[in-house]
């Protein structure tokens, strides 16, 4: 069946423009998690939805951020005046229900971001 | 959330048995153990996961400790498709919903 699917797979922009990245979630999964990735490095946790419920912010790492997810389905992370240090690969997951710690998570092929 | 330790990189020879050990001393009761890989230039990908008991599954097998304070993820026969970088993750969802994935292990795999 189909993935978890990500578009654009890269985005060149400049600096201080906006950005947004889309990612589609396996049908049916309620769960859903943005992460990014900097070159060399692990995955750093952004943002979580699972279904309704409000969404857990934690991990975003300015008001820049910010991430809706429309229908319990798609969700688009936004990034307002981005700086070069966004420069990274923006993965997206998908889980059945998050509310239990043995789901596991479905990852998307990611968006590379670059910041000139 | 506990936090795991896991050595930068590794190598082995293809066709041989590979272990990667992780040790997460602060575990908790209700913490689950997961492993996940990601190969070069895509998403990381799930491989297995366990509580208490070892656990095997078509792509590894996954070793806990009576304490669970280490696991050892066992590749039975390495392949070159192997070489990635192992995740050992542990999740409570008592203490959030989001995966912990630090650096990992970089496995590299010599024909």
């Amino acid at each position: 069946g189909a993935g978890v699917s990500q578009s654009p797979s890269n985005k060149v922009t400049e600096k201080g423009k906006d950005v947004e990245l889309r990612c589609d979630p396996i049908s049916g999964h309620t769960a859903l998690y943005w992460y990014r990735q900097s070159l060399g490095q692990g995955l750093e946790f952004l943002i979580y939805f699972q279904g309704n419920s409000a969404p857990d912010k934690s991990g975003l790492p300015s008001d820049r951020f910010s991430a809706e997810r429309t229908g319990g389905s798609v969700s688009t992370l936004t990034i307002q005046r981005t700086q070069q240090e966004d420069s990274a690969v923006y993965l997206c997951a998908s889980s059945t229900d998050s509310r239990q710690p043995y789901y596991e998570q479905y990852f998307g092929p990611g968006t590379r971001l670059t910041v000139t | 959330d506990a936090k795991t330790t896991q050595p930068n990189s590794m190598e082995s020879n293809e066709e041989e048995p590979v272990h990667l050990p992780c040790n997460h001393s602060t575990i908790s009761g209700t913490d689950y153990i997961h492993w996940y890989r990601q190969l070069p230039s895509q998403g990381p990908e799930y491989v297995i996961h366990g509580l208490t008991s070892n656990v095997n599954n078509r792509m590894a097998s996954l070793a806990i400790a009576e304490d669970r304070k280490s696991s050892t993820l066992i590749l039975h026969r390495a392949t070159l498709r192997d070489a990635a970088v192992y995740y050992c993750i542990l999740r409570d969802v008592n203490t959030g919903n989001q995966f912990y994935f630090g650096t990992g292990t970089s496995l590299t795999v010599i024909p």
